[in-house]
């Protein structure tokens, strides 16, 4: 199947700092990616969609200049949490449907993000 | 809104069938998948089944739905340790790739 990447798996950063989370599809292009968030032992729930191009669509409730994203080629989606708090730290994930009309999307293996 | 629920925690025998029921809100959704994560892993796709069908077999796994009461179940056939996880449902939101997913089942498989 295809295959998407997260870089980094894990991040420590201090409050107050910016952590950039890379999402790359390896063996297909992506138009479109989305980005979720998993509390620990709890469900993942959808942040936004990334959009290549173009500017990302949040979902209600996410702050558009907390988590920044841009999508600026095919393969890649970065997702950067600014100013973080220690209420930020979750399991970030991506995911990409494998082509336009797919019904497929894999998903990334996730950014494990701490806030101290 | 769409609102996917799951019961939290199943325990079988190895050996024995696990069944993971799932329910849904959106009777628009055009796909209903299965996913399985493992402990600080992502998301692995299992199987899925298009919204006009009301089984899907593959390999061990049997994916149930009924549109009408809007419930898809899971059943995993001769369970192993192997398959011990947390078993997501998603359901598709009509029109677009955006996932609604459910609240997990945590499933364990003792000796």
């Amino acid at each position: 199947g295809a295959v998407v990447s997260q870089h980094p798996s894990w991040v420590i950063c201090k409050s107050g700092t910016s952590v950039k989370i890379e999402c790359r599809s390896l063996d297909f292009q992506a138009t479109t990616m989305f980005w979720y968030r998993q509390f620990p032992k709890q469900s993942l729930m959808l942040m936004a969609t990334s959009n290549e191009g173009s500017k990302a669509t949040y979902e209600q409730g996410v702050e558009k200049d907390k988590f920044l994203i841009n999508h600026a080629s095919l393969t890649l989606s970065t997702l950067t949490v600014t100013s973080a708090h220690p209420e930020d730290s979750s399991f970030y994930i991506c995911s990409a449907p494998w082509r336009e009309d797919s019904y497929e999307q894999y998903f990334g293996p996730g950014t494990r993000l701490t806030v101290t | 809104g769409e609102d996917v629920e799951q019961s939290l925690f199943l325990s079988v025998r190895e050996g024995d069938s696990s069944v993971i029921n799932c329910t849904y809100t959106d009777s628009s959704s055009t796909y209903l998948y299965w996913y399985k994560q493992e402990p600080g892993a992502g998301l692995q796709l299992l199987t899925y089944i298009f919204s006009n069908m009301d089984m899907k077999q593959d390999q061990r796994l049997t994916v149930l739905l009924n549109k009408k009461d809007k419930h898809l179940s899971l059943r995993i056939a001769d369970t192993q340790t192997g398959d011990s996880a947390i078993y997501f449902c998603a359901e598709s939101i009509y029109n677009t790739d955006k996932l609604i997913f459910g609240t997990g089942t945590r499933l364990q498989v003792f000796p």
